[in-house]
């Protein structure tokens, strides 16, 4: 058990609709990082938020989006969902702001778009 | 950007050692890692090391680092066939502050 916690683990929606996915990070872990997997892809780094502001930006369509509380739970948002965006969306958690040292990932939110 | 290379496929049989290779492009990466994704499974941190580093042991598996040629290498002594699974090598690329994964190594391990 890495300590991420994603929610939900599965999610299957129509295209154009509108999906949040959740993260809480580990104890105490600052920045939290959201990726996407998929088979043509591969890993693709989205988003990063560190201690509830914007960090880094990756490959992130318009359509989406992510926040960071204060809490420091992290949501994903994807609207105008399309059959590509089917893939395995996956929440990271590290200490620090970017500087390395651990960074755990959750066990992934499996997204189909049908 | 960061370029991260990786081997598609290794097959060994249990027992016997493993060596995943990876190669990277960004000369400044600090932090480089290993992940391990079983089927339907997420990606389980085995370990990390810093690049003022070359090598780092950790119970079956040693890290290996050459930054000299950019290439980073996982062993795994003694494989069993609980360690069949995808292995990810993943640098920080420093610019992005974000990590850059590797394509994934399918590493089968046969009784």
């Amino acid at each position: 058990d890495s300590g991420v916690t994603q929610t939900p683990k599965h999610l299957i929606t129509a295209t154009g609709q509108r999906v949040t996915l959740r993260c809480s990070p580990r104890s105490g872990d600052l920045s939290v990082y959201w990726y996407q997997q998929s088979l043509d892809q591969g890993l693709q780094f989205l988003i990063q938020y560190y201690n509830g502001e914007e960090r880094a930006k990756g490959n992130i369509l318009e359509r989406f989006s992510a926040q960071q509380f204060p809490d420091l739970h992290s949501e994903l948002n994807l609207s105008s969902l399309e059959l590509g965006d089917s893939a395995l969306y996956f929440c990271a958690s590290s200490p620090l702001g970017g500087s390395g040292n651990t960074i755990y990932f959750g066990e992934g939110s499996w997204l189909t778009v049908v | 950007g960061e370029d991260v290379e990786q081997s598609l496929f290794l097959s060994v049989r249990e027992g016997d050692s493993s060596v995943i290779n990876c190669t990277y492009t960004d000369s400044s990466s600090t932090y480089l890692y290993w992940y391990k994704q079983e089927p339907g499974a997420g990606l389980q941190l085995l370990t990390y090391i810093f690049s003022n580093m070359d090598m780092k042991q950790d119970q079956r598996l040693t890290v290996l680092l050459n930054k000299k040629d950019k290439h980073l290498s996982l062993r795994i002594a003694d494989t069993q066939t609980g360690d069949s699974a995808i292995y990810f090598c993943a640098v920080l690329d420093t610019g992005r502050r974000a990590l850059t994964f590797g394509s994934g190594t399918r590493l089968q391990v046969q009784p």
